[in-house]
């Protein structure tokens, strides 16, 4: 069965510091790999993916198949970016969506 | 576009009695999925329904079912509530069937069994 681990609950910086949220992923075949994010008092929207290799608010993760990890990175962080980020994957058959289980950024002035 | 829509947006509800849970997609979206968010188990999918059909389903007991409308809107129903199905309940659509799709969320629905 397909699973996403989140290793940290919470992730504290402070503002100009580069971010790096974990997000490792076990699968056998060929996932599709997401980031959803939920700012405060917003609803959880799609951050970026990475068949589309774009960077988004800054953002960039790449897919690493050798190490099963899809990290999100960010050089600079703003104290826009705190927020609930959810790691997410799709297996072959694109069908549901299994999330990870949540980091908590929060960015400190 | 007007975004997802969820009703009732919070709810109580006493063991043993059941519930319906309504979600109008965005319009032109004919995918709606259904999501539980816990504490203890984060979220977890439900069900997927295209064209009226239920697509997909995760493992949840058959207490929970749902269903879509021709026009896409969507319910889904826990029959004997129990304490453990407190949680919150999203909704999110997509213009064609599939997690890989952008997915849109609702607000959710806050069920709190007692």
């Amino acid at each position: 069965a397909q699973r996403v681990t989140q290793p940290e609950k919470l992730l504290s910086v402070f503002k100009g510091a580069p971010v790096e949220l974990k997000c490792n992923y076990s699968y056998s075949g060929s996932p599709e790999l997401f980031w959803y994010v939920q700012y405060s008092r917003q609803r959880l929207q799609l951050l970026l993916r990475h068949i589309s290799r774009e960077s988004i608010k800054g953002f960039t993760a790449d897919l690493n198949k050798g190490e099963t990890s899809f990290h999100l990175k960010k050089p600079f962080a703003q104290e826009e970016d705190s927020a609930m980020y959810y790691c997410a994957l799709t297996d072959t058959g694109r069908r549901a969506l299994t999330f990870g289980s949540g980091t908590r950024l929060q960015v400190q002035p | 576009k007007a975004g997802v829509t969820q009703t009732p947006r919070y709810l109580i509800k006493t063991r043993g009695q059941q519930v319906t849970l309504s979600c109008s997609p965005i319009s032109g979206h004919r995918s709606v999925s259904w999501y539980q968010q816990t504490p203890g188990q984060g979220l977890q999918f439900l069900f997927e329904y295209f064209s009226e059909t239920q697509r997909n389903k995760g493992n949840f007991p058959g207490r929970f079912s749902g269903r879509q409308f021709s026009n896409s809107r969507s319910e889904m129903n826990v029959s004997t509530l129990e304490l453990g199905d407190s949680a919150l309940y999203l909704c999110a659509s997509s213009l064609r069937q599939g997690g890989n799709y952008e997915q849109y969320f609702g607000p959710g629905t806050r069920l709190t069994v007692t």
